[in-house]
């Protein structure tokens, strides 16, 4: 079966910091990948997607960076942290193939920027 | 373009109460059609989908019915539980395009 899994799963960081969140995703091959952003109490941002090792498509211009070093790694990253950069961030996959198309989903990783 | 409307929350309901989440939706050809529920802290689960007209998505009592000549893919359940408190997404994903359109997400309090 499918798994996906976030790393951290908090983080507070000072603003002008760097960041560095990592998903992996398991039991699966070429799988599409997205990371979305959460505002408290809010919906969800799509940031940015992949749909294949080194292709990254960008959503929202801001101060963040997307890269897929592996088939199943995404990784996102920002150089120096601004206050808006707090929420909860999730990851997600779906297959290549099929029908359906729904997404799955990690725990997430939430982020306070202080 | 595609977009998805859900009803605003917070929807506050007694226990054992009938659930109507309301979700329309603009897209262009036949999209498939998704409820999510996010539990708090937690990221989103898919709870039930539909990938054609006339289509009913059912999973844990809740069910949705694909409804083309209305756009829309209300969500409803029978008899809610205090453990159903959670967020729900309604989202549509048009066939052949890789991204997901997620509605606002409503949230629901289920009272004891």
């Amino acid at each position: 079966s499918q798994t996906i899994h976030q790393w951290p799963a908090t983080l507070v960081q000072p603003v002008g910091s760097p960041l560095s969140l990592e998903c992996t995703v398991e039991g699966t091959s070429n799988p599409n990948l997205y990371w979305y952003r959460q505002a408290a109490g809010r919906g969800l941002q799509l940031l940015f997607y992949s749909v294949g090792i080194g292709q990254i498509s960008s959503e929202v211009p801001q101060n963040l960076s997307a890269s897929r070093p592996q088939d199943r790694q995404f990784i996102l990253s920002s150089k120096k942290l601004l206050l808006s950069d707090s929420g909860f961030y999730l990851c997600a996959w779906s297959a290549d193939t099929g029908t359906t198309y729904e997404q799955y989903f990690g725990p997430g990783t939430r982020l306070t920027v202080t | 373009g595609n977009s998805v409307t859900q009803m605003e929350g917070p929807v506050t309901l007694s226990e054992e109460a009938f659930l109507t989440i309301n979700c329309t939706y603009t897209a262009t050809g036949y999209p498939s059609l998704f409820w999510y529920v996010q539990y708090p802290g937690e990221g989103l689960q898919l709870l039930l989908k539909a990938t054609k007209a006339d289509d009913k998505g059912s999973n844990k009592g809740f069910e949705a019915t694909y409804r083309k000549e209305t756009t829309s893919f209300h969500l409803e359940k029978g008899s809610v539980q205090v453990s159903d408190s959670a967020v729900y997404f309604c989202a549509l994903r048009r066939t052949g395009g890789f991204k997901t359109i997620f509605g606002a997400g409503t949230r629901l309090f289920v009272k004891a």
